[in-house]
């Protein structure tokens, strides 16, 4: 089983939609969690943390769920400029290691 | 006034040949690392140092050296490059702390012929 999960897609969504994708971890001890994103081309960049208890920021929700090893990244009226590989990370250990998912791309067409 | 800078952003070089890929950052962070992002878009840590001092060294071939020089700067040594050495390689930095987040650099994007 691999690290980190997750679905790679693509999702295609019109302008407006909500979309959420999952991410599943193997490290039961994982302490932390983000969401990046990678647009075509470029460097991956922080979209945002995942906190145990939920987190929001703007139209992009991240929710986590320990007890199921899983984390979920909501996005709400989706807007084209969202069209995004997104990558789930894991830091397994509390260490320096950080692990990255294959990422799910996501379309979101007018 | 860029975070973490890395150069060249692209490198097209011969089998055989030995090529160097520099990193630097300016935001005080301890720790940086190595990424290699494949054809299949997919991330893999190579190196990491925190304050110069080498703490992960993931199954790379030890054809890939890093060198520290200092804790602002990550340098990448490649010997006897390879067709499957061609991939796109990102330099990033964090504070350090299991929570910190990366800063990524905008990558190199090596080709080997």
């Amino acid at each position: 089983r691999k690290e980190v999960e997750q679905d790679p897609g693509p999702f295609n969504v019109p302008e407006g939609a909500t979309v959420a994708f999952n991410c599943t971890y193997s490290n039961s001890a994982s302490q932390s969690f983000f969401w990046y994103r990678q647009d075509c081309r470029k460097e991956p960049k922080l979209l945002m943390s995942v906190y145990s208890s939920g987190n929001e920021d703007g139209r992009f929700t991240a929710q986590l769920n320990r007890a199921s090893q899983y984390i979920s990244l909501l996005i709400r009226d989706s807007k084209l400029s969202d069209s995004a590989t997104y990558l789930c990370v894991v830091n397994p250990g509390g260490g320096f290691k950080t692990i990255f998912g294959a990422g799910t791309r996501l379309f979101v067409k007018a | 006034d860029t975070a973490v800078s890395q150069t060249p952003k692209y490198l097209v070089t011969q089998m055989g040949n030995d090529k160097s890929i520099k990193c630097e950052q300016n935001l005080g962070h301890d720790t940086m690392y190595w990424y290699k992002q494949d054809s299949k878009k997919f991330l893999k840590i190579m190196f990491s140092y925190n304050n110069k001092e080498l703490i992960i060294n993931e199954t790379v071939p030890n054809r890939f050296s890093p060198k520290s020089p200092d804790k602002a700067h990550l340098n990448l040594h490649i010997n006897s490059l390879e067709l499957g050495d061609s991939a796109v390689y990102f330099c990033a930095s964090s504070q350090g702390q299991y929570n910190s987040p990366l800063h990524f650099g905008n990558g190199t994007r090596l080709t080997v012929t």
